[in-house]
């Protein structure tokens, strides 16, 4: 009963680093989202995918980029890591339209 | 600009009481509302959902009001357990996009 599995859960990266975030359910989910979550906030949108083989930008995909790998992946990419993007990351899928989301555990990222 | 806000940071409660948590939104084009709750280094947890077609859901302990006029959603706890104890997120949603609140953390006191 695994529902949305992230990996790694937690990562030090050096500033220029680049990093893929892993992301992958097994509830036969169609559409997939990445968000972060930073102190005092509610996590942000960065990119979704409503369908396999669509991707989207969601409230703050700068310096990110993400791949809809199959129906059940869904990565994140940080091409040159900086210590803005320090946070917690959640991936999350969902069925339908209007259907509640379901997270992973998050991923914790520092970079210094 | 923050679209959802939870204007309570943090509310505590004795136990067995009522737990009441509020909602404002900005965007007319939300048409779905759901609340998360989240305990530390876990992912948020879906609690309960709301069509904007509805003004109450139901779910044992749990009931979400939505006032559609005011642009206002409430959550009731009742009664309050120790389990409870979270960080409880107003979500949104227009277009398979979430938008979520800064979250109020609960504390239920024996």
């Amino acid at each position: 009963n695994a529902g949305v599995t992230q990996t790694p859960k937690f990562q030090v990266l050096k500033t220029g680093q680049s990093m893929t975030l892993q992301c992958a359910q097994d509830m036969n989910h169609n559409s997939m989202y990445w968000y972060r979550q930073d102190p005092g906030m509610g996590l942000r949108l960065i990119y979704y995918s409503a369908s396999e083989g669509t991707t989207d930008k969601g409230e703050v995909p700068n310096g990110y980029n993400v791949s809809r790998l199959n129906k059940r992946e869904f990565s994140l990419r940080l091409e040159s890591a900086a210590p803005s993007q320090t946070s917690v990351y959640f991936c999350a899928s969902s069925d339908l339209r209007n259907q509640p989301q379901h997270f992973g555990d998050g991923t914790r990222l520092s970079i210094l | 600009d923050q679209q959802v806000k939870q204007n309570s940071p943090s509310l505590s409660v004795q136990e067995g009481r009522i737990s009441i948590l509020n909602c404002d939104y900005t965007n007319s084009m939300f048409d779905y509302f759901l609340w998360y709750k989240k305990y530390p280094a876990e992912g948020p947890t879906f609690l309960i959902s709301i069509s904007s077609i509805k003004d109450k859901n139901e779910d044992g302990r749990f009931t979400v009001f939505l006032n559609k006029s005011a642009k206002h959603l409430s959550l009731h706890i009742v009664p309050s357990q120790p389990g409870d104890s979270a960080v409880y997120f107003c979500a949104a949603m227009s277009d398979y996009k979430l938008s979520f609140g800064a979250g109020t953390t609960v504390t239920v006191r024996a």
